[in-house]
């Protein structure tokens, strides 16, 4: 079946560090998107990449998706406190509906 | 801006009752997503919603789920007969469009449902 996968599942690190979880995808995805979710939030839409090899930035976000259009990164440059939460890719495999198939995650915690 | 509803926002309930979860659904959105979240894992999808109908489920959502629309602008999720491992956090999402532009989802702030 599809799946997501998601490294590292947690991550420590100091305000002013840089960050990036990897997403991987069992088989080809017709786009992927990225959702920020706060400690008792809900997810929060980031971004969607459909093109292979796109790469798109917001401010100190940067995403990629893959050539092949099975994985994709998040890098955050110069963490601050506030980009504190889980990171969650979410796989979208077209067809005839939208269902988003997440990843695992990716807790940041970020020390002032 | 527009922004997906959700209530109650805790609900608790005893193992074999029914309860039913609502939301309201972005005013011009056309497609509508119930997800689930148990604690600490990641968020699963549970069945896509459209011209009245259900686009797709997953397997978790077996004969106990239902959905509605019952009105022109609220989307329910049915639990019939709830069990201790339905207990999650449930989110309701939606979007304008299938695919291409404005296909991104927009969810709700989620109903936290506690089976006893």
């Amino acid at each position: 079946g599809q799946q997501v996968m998601q490294i590292p599942q947690y991550q420590h690190v100091q305000e002013g560090e840089d960050f990036t979880t990897y997403c991987n995808s069992s088989t080809t995805l017709s786009n992927i998107q990225w959702y920020k979710q706060r400690p008792g939030g809900h997810p929060v839409f980031l971004i969607q990449l459909v093109k292979s090899g796109e790469v798109k930035k917001q401010k100190r976000l940067t995403f990629q998706f893959g050539e092949a259009k099975k994985n994709s990164s998040l890098h955050i440059t110069a963490t601050q406190t506030t980009d504190v939460g889980t990171y969650f890719c979410a796989g979208n495999y077209g067809g005839a509906t939208n269902k988003l198939i997440f990843g695992t995650g990716t807790l940041l915690a970020v020390q002032p | 801006e527009p922004e997906v509803t959700q209530t109650p926002s805790h609900q608790v309930t005893q193992m074999g009752q029914e309860v039913i979860l609502r939301c309201v659904p972005i005013s011009n959105h056309l497609y509508f997503y119930w997800y689930r979240q148990i604690l600490g894992q990641k968020v699963e999808f549970l069945v896509s919603f459209y011209n009245n109908e259900i686009s797709e489920k997953s397997e978790i959502f077996d004969d106990q789920f239902s959905v509605e629309r019952p009105d022109g602008s609220n989307f329910t999720l049915k639990i019939r007969s709830t069990k201790l491992e339905d207990s999650a956090m449930y989110f309701c999402a939606s979007s304008r469009t299938l695919a291409g532009a404005y296909n991104e989802q927009f969810f709700g702030p989620g109903t936290r449902l506690t089976v006893l």
